[in-house]
């Protein structure tokens, strides 16, 4: 079973900070990775995908990864309110169609 | 340009009702995905076409269950009979073709504005 790991939260931070969103997944022959964000009674919007091991900067939003230790991470620097959301982390395999979601982490940017 | 659109947005219906739910993804994109979202089961794939033909619908949870898509603009995913345990959010989805952007822009899924659909 090919399975996608987020900490479900809420993570808090407060306003200006880094906040760090983490995602481990199972299938080692995954090959492009995904973030979504989903404000509540919305639909998952895709914020940043990456695909190779390093960092992808965008803006406030710097994607991590690391195929050896199978693991995804979102940075969001200088959070503010409007960031708070569920962030969906996403996994596609190399022959697969399919993405893979986690259950999502909710983060919490407080005033 | 116009992202993927879902119609209806709300559908309250009653057991036993048929349910239709329509999307129109992007331009230009070829493949298509239904999903369905709850709060004890998340996101989870109920169907996939590329170019117009179901390619896996072993998500469907049921027979109940059926999906079309009879053109590379339109598709229609419909419950009869419905029931309340089918009630949840359903988004459409569609991917670019391949070669756009290069992998990053044949991998990326956009959704449409989800159907929240509550069967009574």
């Amino acid at each position: 079973q090919k399975e996608v790991e987020q900490n479900s939260g809420p993570l808090s931070v407060p306003e200006g900070a880094i906040a760090s969103l983490n995602c481990t997944y199972s299938d080692r022959g995954s090959q492009s990775f995904f973030w979504y964000r989903q404000y509540s009674g919305k639909s998952p919007e895709l914020i940043m995908s990456i695909y190779s091991n390093g960092d992808k900067e965008d803006g406030r939003f710097t994607a991590q990864l690391n195929k050896a230790s199978q693991y995804v991470s979102l940075l969001i620097r200088d959070s503010q309110p409007s960031d708070s959301a569920t962030y969906l982390c996403a996994a596609r395999g190399d022959s697969s169609y399919k993405l893979i979601f986690g259950s999502g982490t909710r983060l919490l940017v407080r005033p | 340009d116009a992202g993927v659109i879902q119609s209806p947005r709300h559908e309250v219906t009653e057991m036993g009702q048929e349910v239709t739910l329509r999307c129109k993804p992007i331009s230009g994109h070829n493949s298509l995905f239904w999903y369905r979202q709850t709060m004890m089961r998340g996101l989870e794939l109920l169907i996939y076409f590329n170019n117009n033909v179901p390619i896996d619908d072993s998500g469907m949870p049921e027979d109940r269950f059926s999906a079309k898509m009879p053109n590379a603009s339109f598709s229609t995913l419909k419950i009869q009979p419905s029931e309340p345990r089918d009630s949840a959010v359903y988004f459409c989805a569609s991917r670019r073709r391949g070669g756009q952007g290069g992998l990053a822009g044949y991998n990326e899924q956009f959704f449409g504005p989800g159907t929240r659909l509550t069967v009574l």
